[in-house]
């Protein structure tokens, strides 16, 4: 049970370039969310998406695009890369609200991103 | 606007003693609260949660307290060990689709 996995772990890109995580979790998660990290920062969320084939915007949703074709997969797009973009992005699993004793989100090792 | 936020950036505990990391809200809807350790190069960890039908949790060395009148959380830790060094979050979950809002985060520096 790998939990939630994120690939790659690092990666640089140049302005105006086009890139896509991957993050995958074997828990049989309905939710599922991104999220960015800044330099001594809390956790901003970009998109999330509460069950598969559906997505939704959080509080920093420009310049990002999701996918959620399959339960266990959320793709977070990047489609022309900025400076202002170069964070650490994780991405993290829950159950439904109230569904469970806890509302836990579960996040993964994140993803370390810069733009030049 | 209404966010999470936290007193302290820096808590220097010497090692052995008890921590304690205070974190303000000001939605009074919020009905759950977490708290995050999160290691340098790691994504965060949970660590405890309490709903806001409750003012106390216990876990292994750790206890969070809420005060729902002042719209106070806090998490102590008992018996600091170095490797409770970390940064701590908390975050509290106030809409659908299980969103969580993250507070700052505050560091401690456990010294041996």
């Amino acid at each position: 049970n790998a939990g939630v996995t994120q690939t790659p772990k690092f990666r640089v890109l140049k302005t105006g370039q086009s890139m896509t995580l991957l993050c995958a979790q074997d828990m049989n998660h309905e939710y599922m969310y991104w999220y960015r990290q800044d330099p001594g920062m809390g956790l901003r969320l970009i998109h999330y998406s509460v069950g598969e084939g559906t997505t939704a915007k959080g509080e920093v949703p420009d310049g990002y695009n999701v996918s959620r074709l399959k339960k266990q997969n959320f793709l977070l797009g990047l489609e022309s890369a900025a400076p202002s973009q170069t964070s650490v992005y994780f991405c993290a699993s829950s159950y439904p609200a109230g569904r469970t004793l806890t509302d836990t989100q579960y996040f993964g090792p994140g993803t370390r991103l810069t733009v030049l | 606007g209404e966010s999470v936020g936290l007193h302290l950036p820096t808590l220097s505990v010497q090692e052995g003693d008890n921590s304690i990391i205070n974190c303000a809200y000001s939605n009074s809807a919020s009905d759950y609260f977490i708290w995050y350790k999160q290691e340098s190069g790691k994504g965060p960890q949970f660590i405890i949660d309490i709903r806001s039908n409750m003012d106390k949790r216990q876990g292994q060395r750790v206890t969070v307290l809420l005060n729902k009148t002042v719209k106070h959380l806090s998490l102590q830790i008992a018996a600091t060990q170095p490797g409770d060094s970390a940064v701590y979050f908390c975050a509290e979950n106030r809409a659908a689709g299980n969103k969580l809002t993250f507070g700052g985060g505050t560091r401690v520096l456990v010294k041996p």
